[in-house]
């Protein structure tokens, strides 16, 4: 069956370090996107995605970044992780036209300390 | 950019009762108006979505209602039962870029 997939489902890392959350998708959708869910903010988009070679800032962006080099993957990269960004990361994906339903991954669970 | 906004944060209520969601939007632009569930632990997952051409869908026992001119839109749940317990997300697509923005979920507690 077709699915979407997310790695490591939890990590635990240090302030300062370099820290990326694959992404893989078999459904061959073209729209990829990363968010973030924290409690009181609920779902806020990190970076998208609509096709190879195409990424897009979110609401949340900073020290966030991504690359799309085909179209079943799309790795979150912090940079330098700070205690700001533990958090839910949920990796979604849609097609680009029909009925829009977004499908979400089961999340990677970041701890930074 | 669109903004959601969704009240209220959290809402208990008794099993049988009704639950209503209410979320509104600022990009007149907006046209698909999904809602979410997710319970504990879990990812969340459409239940219900409703466009901008319609003004009320239902599903069983759930229901969506929008009011493109006030710019809101509404999750109803009539009969509500200790499974509808979760956290239920609506969200705002703008015509054309397939971005979803999320309001800030409401947990519903069905008390049994």
């Amino acid at each position: 069956d077709a699915e979407i997939t997310q790695s490591p489902r939890h990590k635990i890392t240090e302030t300062g370090r370099q820290v990326t959350l694959a992404c893989h998708q078999t459904w061959n959708h073209n729209n990829m996107f990363w968010y973030r869910q924290d409690l009181g903010h609920g779902l806020r988009l990190i970076h998208y995605s609509y096709g190879v070679q195409d990424t897009n800032k979110g609401e949340v962006s900073d020290g966030y970044s991504v690359s799309r080099s085909n179209t079943e993957d799309l790795p979150l990269t912090l940079e330098s992780a700070a205690s700001s960004q533990t958090s839910v990361y949920f990796c979604a994906s849609s097609q680009h036209s029909g009925t829009g339903e977004l499908f979400f991954g089961e999340g990677s669970r970041l701890t930074v300390l | 950019g669109e903004n959601v906004e969704q009240h209220p944060s959290t809402l208990s209520v008794q099993e049988g009762d009704s639950a209503v969601i209410k979320c509104t939007y600022s990009d007149s632009a907006s046209n698909y108006f999904p809602w979410y569930k997710q319970e504990l632990g879990k990812r969340p997952q459409l239940i219900i979505d409703i466009r901008s051409n319609v003004g009320e869908k239902k599903d069983q026992r759930i229901a969506v209602t929008l009011n493109k001119t006030a710019k809101h839109f509404s999750l109803h749940i009539t009969e509500t039962q200790p499974e509808d317990s979760a956290v239920y997300f609506c969200a705002g697509v703008t015509s054309g870029t397939y971005k979803y923005i999320f309001g800030t979920g409401t947990r519903l507690k069905v008390l049994a």
